[in-house]
């Protein structure tokens, strides 16, 4: 069982590269959304996407582009990537996004940017 | 805006004995959902127990329960006798009708399970 999986798991990048995380679930949900993870921090939410379709900014989202290219697919780009983007990023999925809808995760990507 | 807040940064208790995480929210919703999430140092994120805002009972998942306290905002994780595997970051999370039922996330306490 895939659940939510998250490429790459591992990154290095230099300040100005640009990249794309990609994520992909397997379990029909509609909504995705991506988190970024700092050290001694919660998760912050960067962008979500309700359904296939429609995106929208979360708490932190500048520096970052998505796509929900398809219901199964959310990416999130770093067009000029900058230290401060060093991070775990986590993807996730639910249902249909409700109240009481847990959240699905994938392992997580370790980003760092020199 | 809804808000998380997780006072103790790290903790120790001996294996076999019961620990309580503090959590206390802020939040203008009626409705909202309260999540705890451990995090081993592998990394992942796995859900460990829910309580809706209009459940009157606390909820309980095999050795976690979450003590569901409204009126002082507050939504504590208790793990029973604890095991080494419970050694992790454990975070609480709400979701609230203002924010879109999306999570937020507070800062997490560090657990250490002794032997």
């Amino acid at each position: 069982n895939a659940g939510v999986t998250q490429t790459p798991k591992f990154q290095v990048l230099k300040t100005g590269q640009s990249m794309t995380l990609q994520c992909a679930q397997d379990m029909n949900h509609n909504s995705m959304y991506w988190y970024r993870q700092d050290p001694g921090m919660g998760l912050r939410l960067i962008y979500y996407s309700a359904s296939e379709g429609t995106t929208d900014k979360g708490e932190v989202p500048n520096g970052y582009n998505v796509s929900r290219l398809n219901k199964r697919e959310f990416s999130l780009r770093l067009e000029s990537a900058a230290p401060s983007q060093t991070s775990v990023y986590f993807c996730a999925s639910s249902g249909t996004g409700g109240l009481n809808e847990k959240l699905f995760f994938g392992s997580g990507t370790q980003l760092s940017v020199l | 805006a809804q808000k998380i807040t997780q006072t103790q940064p790290g903790m120790f208790v001996q294996e076999k004995e019961a620990v309580t995480l503090d959590c206390t929210y802020d939040t203008s919703d009626q409705s909202y959902g309260l999540f705890w999430y451990k995090q081993p140092s592998s990394g992942e994120m796995i859900f460990l127990i829910y309580q809706g805002s209009y459940d009157e009972q606390n909820a309980t998942e095999g050795r976690y329960s979450l003590n569901f306290q409204k009126a002082r905002k507050s939504a504590n994780l208790v793990i029973s006798a604890s095991q080494l595997g419970d050694s992790a970051m454990y975070f609480c999370a709400m979701s609230g009708e203002a924010a879109g039922n999306k999570l937020t996330f507070g800062g997490g306490t560090r657990v250490l399970v002794k032997p």
